[in-house]
């Protein structure tokens, strides 16, 4: 059974940096794509971006380039979303789920992570 | 960025009724279209992909349709497990974009 297993919750500063983790249980980790997803409270669902573990080939929204990283570390199955300096506005629950391709849409999801940004 | 128009984005109806959602691209995204139902607190869960596929575990009441830029989901009799929200994702090109949701409610 495909299991993606998410880090917990995060209560952070403004300006604090933060990485998340979205760990993979599968075999072939590097031959699906892990895409990240954005929902604010009580707002719908946001595209953040997408990596292909087998060569780290990235592809961020627009309205996330520059604003957050995508990276994987492929010897542990696991890939990462991380803020250099948060903001409050990045407040929301963060999924990571599994593409069969580049073309396809995710199937498998992460249970989530809840990020608070708060002074 | 093709943008995904979903209609409506919020509906009351009872457990038989038929329920019909739809979601329109800003240009043609052939089949490249799935659609989700999120239950409060709950993780987005895949019900149809490339427009017509129904997920493997998902109730037959389930259905998609639509090529280019029109595209339905339909429930054919609600039953109380139904009530959520449900998205429409385009994956033609990126950035992949969903569609601002629809709340399917108890009238």
């Amino acid at each position: 059974e495909v299991q993606l297993v998410q880090s917990g919750a995060e209560v952070k500063k403004p300006g604090e940096s933060l990485k998340i983790s979205c760990k993979d249980s599968g075999f072939y980790f590097t031959n699906y794509w892990i895409g990240w997803v954005r929902q604010m409270p009580g707002k719908g669902l946001e595209w953040v971006g997408i990596i292909y573990p087998g060569d780290s080939e990235t592809r961020y929204s627009p309205s996330f380039q520059g604003q957050v990283t995508i990276s994987v570390d492929k010897s542990i199955n696991t890939a990462y979303l991380q803020w250099s300096s948060l903001k409050a506005s990045d407040t929301a629950m963060y999924y990571c789920a599994r593409h069969y391709s580049s073309s396809s849409s995710p199937e498998y999801w992460g249970q989530g992570t809840l990020v608070t940004v708060s002074s | 960025d093709i943008q995904m128009t979903q209609s409506p984005s919020a509906m009351s109806a009872s457990v038989g009724d038929r329920v019909t959602i739809t979601c329109r691209a800003s240009q043609g995204i052939s089949n490249y279209l799935a659609w989700f139902q999120q239950k409060p607190g709950k993780v987005p869960q895949r019900l149809i992909y490339a427009s017509s596929s129904l997920q493997s575990g998902v109730p037959s009441r389930f259905s998609g349709s639509g090529s280019g830029t029109e595209f339905t989901l339909t429930i054919s009799s609600l039953q109380p497990e139904d009530f959520a929200t449900y998205y429409c994702l385009q994956h033609n090109s990126y950035p992949l974009t969903f569609g601002g949701g629809t709340k399917v409610e108890i009238k």
